[in-house]
């Protein structure tokens, strides 16, 4: 089936590093959805990007769409302990059933150490 | 999120035995989902509901069964739990396939 790839699967760094995780998608992507869950909690949406070559800001957080709209990046500047999480994307992709779904990555755990 | 609620929010069962686990949204959303979260596998979704009376397949559906009599509940039951079946359960409702999903706060399930 259609799938998103996120990588990495883990990440650790040291407070005030940067910290990047990526997806892709084989097929193209109506729009993604980046979500992010803090530990023994649920997933809370951040973000969509939908425009081929968008890039969203969040404070520290920068939210890259490829031009292609298979791919997309998360960029987190200068890492915090309040960063600890999963990261989550979601691609949107056309379905035959119900006209959309959206398909999440594996997520990227993001560890912070002070 | 006060707007969808999940119960119970832990729940320790029997291998064998039928288990329902409850989500409940207030805004008329269209769209509900039921996703399994395990380590090393993200989220996989189990069924998913389009409107009232309208359910389908995820990726993961085997073992159980889904319901929607309302347009507000979407529960899903273990009719016959196996250890397999342990796992966080999120319920997640939207206004549309693609548009944001909102999540309930997950039902931790142990089948011992």
């Amino acid at each position: 089936g259609q799938q998103v790839m996120q990588i990495p699967q883990y990440q650790h760094v040291q407070e005030g590093e940067d910290f990047t995780t990526y997806c892709n998608s084989s097929t193209t992507l109506s729009n993604i959805q980046w979500y992010k869950q803090r530990p023994g909690g649920h997933p809370v949406f951040l973000i969509q990007l939908v425009k081929s070559g968008e890039v969203k800001k969040q404070k520290r957080l920068t939210f890259q769409f490829g031009e292609a709209k298979k791919n997309s990046s998360l960029h987190i500047t200068a890492t915090q302990t309040t960063d600890v999480g999963t990261y989550f994307c979601a691609g949107c992709v056309v379905n035959s059933n119900s006209g959309y779904a959206l398909n999440f990555g594996k997520g990227t755990s993001l560890l912070v150490t002070p | 999120d006060a707007g969808i609620t999940q119960s119970p929010r832990y729940k320790i069962t029997e291998t064998g035995r039928q288990v329902t686990l409850m989500c409940h949204q207030t805004w008329s959303h269209s769209y509900m989902f039921w996703y399994r979260q395990d380590l090393g596998h993200g989220l996989r979704l189990i069924y998913y509901s389009a409107a009232a009376d309208i359910t389908d397949k995820g990726e993961v559906p085997d073992g159980y069964v889904v319901s929607r009599s309302k347009t507000e509940n979407f529960p899903l039951t273990l009719e016959s739990a196996t250890r397999s079946q342990t796992s966080v359960y999120f319920c997640a409702s939207s206004l549309g396939a693609k548009n944001i999903q909102y999540f309930g706060a997950g039902t931790r399930l142990s089948v011992l």
